[in-house]
């Protein structure tokens, strides 16, 4: 289930399940959109990117949707693993910028 | 080369000492940038180089001095810093204008004492 902590969400899921995360952004005007993985002590890791021209994109395990009319994204992760447990990031990059803004990012755990 | 090498990976300091933050990156990126990262919270822009020009501070105090010496290269120059700065500094490095290709270093913890 989803519970939210003082600062940051959690998302608790099974091993095998799949992990859907969400994430409203601010700017419209935004049209570059990446999801980060970030583990404990280290920097944001690289998951999946998407353009505002697409409404969906996928990778390997992972699934990137955009939906432009309520600003919202979401990262789905299918058969979930403990080595996905971390804090996931979206970001947006505002059009014309080069200007990165992360949202408030979710903390998965896998439980086995 | 895909990664983007922060140093020193720790740094304990003085709210009177004078220290650096250094970041490197050899995969051709144009921009550069500085985050700050506080424990449960999100990387915090601070800084952006476009072709070794700043080209955004986001409000940042002057005891935070940023420097582009050349395309691969970024630092963080610290003076009189106050506790509350302590925090997680990120580099991250992109292309310019295609807005893609954003990596990020593994940041250096700092501790001011």
């Amino acid at each position: 289930g989803e519970s939210v902590g003082l600062h940051l969400p959690t998302l608790s899921v099974q091993e095998g399940d799949n992990s859907i995360i969400n994430c409203a952004y601010s700017n419209s005007a935004s049209d570059y959109f990446i999801w980060y993985k970030q583990e404990s002590g280290k920097g944001p890791q690289f998951i999946i990117d998407i353009r505002s021209n697409m409404d969906k994109r996928q990778g390997q395990r992972v699934t990137v949707l955009l939906n432009k009319t309520v600003k919202h994204l979401s990262l789905q992760i299918a058969a979930t693993q403990p080595g996905d447990s971390a804090v996931y990031f979206c970001a947006e990059n505002s059009g014309g910028y080069n200007k990165l803004i992360f949202g408030a990012g979710t903390r998965l755990a896998v439980h086995p | 080369d895909t990664e983007v090498t922060q140093t020193p990976k720790h740094l304990v300091m003085g709210m009177t000492n004078k220290k650096s933050l250094k970041c490197e990156q050899h995969m051709g990126h144009r921009a550069m940038y500085w985050y700050k990262q506080k424990a449960k919270k999100p990387p915090e822009l601070m800084f952006v180089y476009s072709y070794e020009k700043l080209s955004i501070n986001e409000s940042v105090p002057s005891r935070f001095s940023p420097e582009c010496p050349n395309s691969s290269l970024l630092n963080l120059h610290l003076h009189a810093l106050q506790p509350e700065d302590s925090a997680l500094y990120l580099c991250a490095s992109s292309q310019d204008r295609g807005r893609a290709g954003y990596t990020f270093g593994s940041g250096t913890r700092l501790t001011v004492v």
